[in-house]
C-alpha cells in the first residue's frame, strides 16, 4: 500500500518570502509523484509532476520540487511567495503498478501574509 | 472550454433522503472519478470509471454507487444519506487511467446531511 504525509497542515509565510512545503511518501514499488493546489472554493490543479528523470521538477507559477528517492520526499519550494499563492497545497502519489489511482496528503494551507 | 462540470454546488439532505450528484466532461476523457474531501484527510477515492460500461470500487465506496452510461457522464448516487456523507464531493477525469494523464476537476459539490 502506499501512503503520503504532509507535515505541516498550514504555513504562514510573509510576502516575497521563500517557502518550503514538506511531503514523505511511503511505498514498497516505484511511485510517480504529483502536487496540486486548490484555490478557494475551486476543485484541484496540477501544479508539477515527478514521473522519472531529473529529479528536480519545475512547475507552473514558479513553484518546483525536488524528488529524494533515499529520504522518500517531493518537498515544494518557492524562492519568492505571492499574496496569490494563498491556497492548499496537496502531495500526491501513484503507484507503478495496478491501479495506479492518486492517493492524497492531507493537504497543506499556505497563509501568504503581506 | 467548460471541462468538468457537477450540479449542484450546495445541497442540504435530512438523513435518509437519496439523492444524485452531477458531473459532466467535454473532453472525451476515458477515466472519471469521484473523491470526497474531509478536513485533514485529504481526498479519497470513492469510485471510479475507466470507460462507458466499466465502474470499481476505491477506497471509500460504502453508501455510494454510480454508473457510466456515456462516456461524458458520471453520477453519484447516495441511496440512504447518512450524517458520515457531509463532505465536499470532487468529480475528476482524464484522458485515460495512469500517471501520465494529469486529472482535470470539477469545482466541487458541498453536501450537509443532517
Amino acid at each position: 500500500a502506499q501512503s503520503v504525509t504532509q507535515l505541516d497542515s498550514q504555513v504562514p509565510v510573509f510576502e516575497e518570502a521563500p517557502v518550503e512545503l514538506r511531503c514523505n511518501y511511503s511505498s514498497s514499488v516505484s511511485v510517480y509523484l504529483f502536487w496540486y493546489v486548490q484555490y478557494p472554493n475551486q476543485g484541484l490543479q496540477l501544479l508539477l509532476k515527478y514521473l522519472s528523470g531529473s529529479t528536480l521538477v519545475k512547475g507552473i507559477n514558479g513553484f518546483e520540487a525536488e524528488f529524494n528517492k533515499s529520504q522518500t520526499s517531493f518537498h515544494l519550494r518557492k524562492p519568492s511567495v505571492h499574496i496569490s499563492d494563498t491556497a492548499e497545497y496537496f502531495c500526491a502519489v501513484s503507484m507503478d503498478t495496478g491501479r495506479r489511482a492518486l492517493t492524497f496528503g492531507s493537504g497543506t494551507r499556505l497563509q501568504v501574509q503581506p | 472550454n467548460a471541462g468538468v462540470t457537477q450540479t449542484p454546488k450546495f445541497q442540504v439532505l435530512k438523513t435518509g433522503q437519496s439523492m444524485t450528484l452531477q458531473c459532466a466532461q467535454d473532453m472525451n476523457h476515458e477515466y472519471m472519478s469521484w473523491y470526497r474531501q474531509d478536513p485533514g484527510m485529504g481526498l479519497r477515492l470513492i469510485h471510479y470509471s475507466v470507460g462507458a460500461g466499466i465502474t470499481d470500487q476505491g477506497e471509500v465506496p460504502n453508501g455510494y454507487n454510480v454508473s457510466r452510461s456515456t462516456t461524458e457522464d458520471f453520477p453519484l448516487r447516495l441511496l440512504s444519506a447518512a450524517p458520515s456523507q457531509t463532505s465536499v464531493y470532487f468529480c475528476a477525469s482524464s484522458l485515460r487511467q495512469g500517471y501520465n494523464s494529469p486529472l482535470h476537476f470539477g469545482n466541487g459539490t458541498r453536501l450537509t446531511v443532517t
